[in-house]
């Protein structure tokens, strides 16, 4: 069956503007997760979605990251008033419960790069 | 609050030769423990997981990976490493039954097969 998808795959934009990158997940996966991945560095977790609502935003790093899951199944990230140090590949992962040892399904991911 | 440590962050190894990426964690409470692999241009896949029983673990492609309680240990093993095994390896804990769904992931050990 399909993956999670991520689209765009790749996204350069000015620093100052708006982005939305996009997750649609399994199909029948409850839980969304959106992590952002530095070069060198691994999955840094910034929220979680059980359904349609987000039950764990604590990994968004300020008030210019919010994300949106209206009908718990596809997914947006928001990032407004970008900075250079936005740049990374942000990653959507699916899982069929949240928890209980439930595995990760990732896509692809989007790499964002801010000039 | 969970940690994960991956010691390694590159590790170059001959083909056939064996090879061992060590993985450590901290927790509070039980955990579950997974090792993901990131192929060049890839996404992240699960590889193997740990949630109970015994504590030694199998991949279909030959790696193994033990749980050692009593040292936080859950290191990734193969006898024998093939070309195709070079990728990113990536160490993850989550908590056991009674816990949450955030998953944390170590910084990764980038696997490089030498022919």
């Amino acid at each position: 069956g399909a993956g999670v998808s991520q689209t765009p795959s790749n996204k350069v934009t000015e620093k100052g503007k708006y982005v939305e990158l996009r997750c649609d997940p399994i199909s029948g996966h409850t839980a969304l997760y959106w992590y952002r991945q530095s070069l060198g560095q691994g999955p840094e977790f910034l929220i979680y979605f059980q359904g349609t609502g987000a039950a764990d935003d604590s990994g968004l790093p300020n008030d210019r990251f919010f994300a949106v899951r209206p009908e718990g199944s596809v997914s947006t990230l928001k990032i407004q008033r970008t900075e250079r140090g936005d740049s990374a590949v942000y990653l959507c992962a699916s899982s069929l419960m949240g928890g209980q040892g439930s595995p990760l399904h990732f896509g692809n991911g989007t790499r964002l790069t801010v000039t | 609050a969970q940690s994960v440590t991956q010691l390694d962050s590159q590790v170059p190894v001959f083909e056939e030769a064996p090879v061992e990426l060590r993985c450590n964690y901290s927790s509070s409470v039980s955990v579950y423990l997974f090792w993901y692999v990131q192929y060049p241009n890839q996404g992240l896949q699960l590889l193997l997981k740990y949630l109970s029983g015994s504590t030694l673990v199998e991949s279909i492609n030959g790696f193994e990976a033990e749980f050692n309680k009593s040292q936080t240990s859950f290191h990734l093993r193969k006898p024998s490493v093939h070309i195709s095994d070079t990728a990113e390896y990536f160490c993850a804990v989550s908590d056991g039954p009674s816990g949450t769904y955030k998953y944390i992931f170590g910084t990764g050990t980038r696997l490089k097969v030498l022919a």
